[in-house]
């Protein structure tokens, strides 16, 4: 069964650090794979998603993904923190023989210090 | 152009009752689904309509059920609401349902609703 985990309930950055989202599926065959983000009090909206065409994936708001098959890992990563990045983040997968289900982890909140 | 819409935003019930939540989906967007986010999880899956004919179920009970309606807007109801069914849920539109790279299910701002 496709699943997936997210490392870290809570992360907590500085203002202008390196932010490092950590995501690790489980499946049989390379999934799709997405992340998405919610702010407080609202809907998820999507960051990003991986395509076969391209290990590294670039999405909104400077955020980029890499997919790592030899490590079955697709971590969400920005070079710097801004404080409009606190949210929740989730990373979620396509499940193949139910349609459009999307599997998603438990989340991880991000909150950026000033 | 309007994004997927929910109503109501917040509803509040007691244990019994039965809820109806409304949604309606991206112009030109045939599939819904519909997710359900208890406090501190991730979105689970409860079901998916594409044209008006159910695609997929989660692993809910049959106290839960959906329908789709020729305008692709979509309804989903829960009977004999138990407190546990306290949750914000979510409303998902995409093109066609398939679960493809294509087809990217965009979320509305969901219906928060409170049984007590």
């Amino acid at each position: 069964a496709q699943s997936v985990t997210q490392l870290g309930s809570h992360v907590s950055v500085s203002e202008g650090a390196l932010v490092l989202l950590r995501c690790n599926y489980s499946s049989s065959v390379p999934p799709y794979l997405f992340w998405y983000v919610q702010y407080p009090n609202q809907g998820l909206q999507l960051l990003l998603k991986y395509t076969s065409a391209a290990t590294l994936v670039k999405g909104i708001n400077g955020f980029e993904a890499e997919f790592k098959k030899s490590e079955t890992s697709f971590h969400l990563t920005k070079p710097s923190a801004h404080m409009s990045d606190a949210a929740e983040y989730f990373c979620a997968v396509i499940r193949y023989n139910q349609g459009g289900k999307l599997i998603f982890g438990q989340g991880t909140e991000l909150s950026v210090k000033p | 152009d309007a994004g997927v819409t929910q109503s109501p935003t917040h509803l509040i019930k007691t244990r019994g009752q039965q809820v109806t939540l409304r949604c309606s989906p991206i112009s030109g967007h045939k599939s819904v689904s519909w997710y359900q986010q208890v406090l501190g999880q991730g979105p689970q899956f409860i079901f998916q309509y594409y044209e008006k004919e159910e695609r997929g179920r989660g692993n809910f009970p049959d106290r839960f059920s959906a329908r789709q309606f020729p305008n692709y807007s979509s309804e989903l109801n829960v009977n004999a609401l138990l407190l546990g069914d306290s949750a914000l849920y979510l409303c998902a539109s995409s093109s066609s349902g398939a679960g493809s790279l294509t087809d990217t299910q965009y979320f509305g701002p969901g219906t928060r609703l409170t049984v007590l």
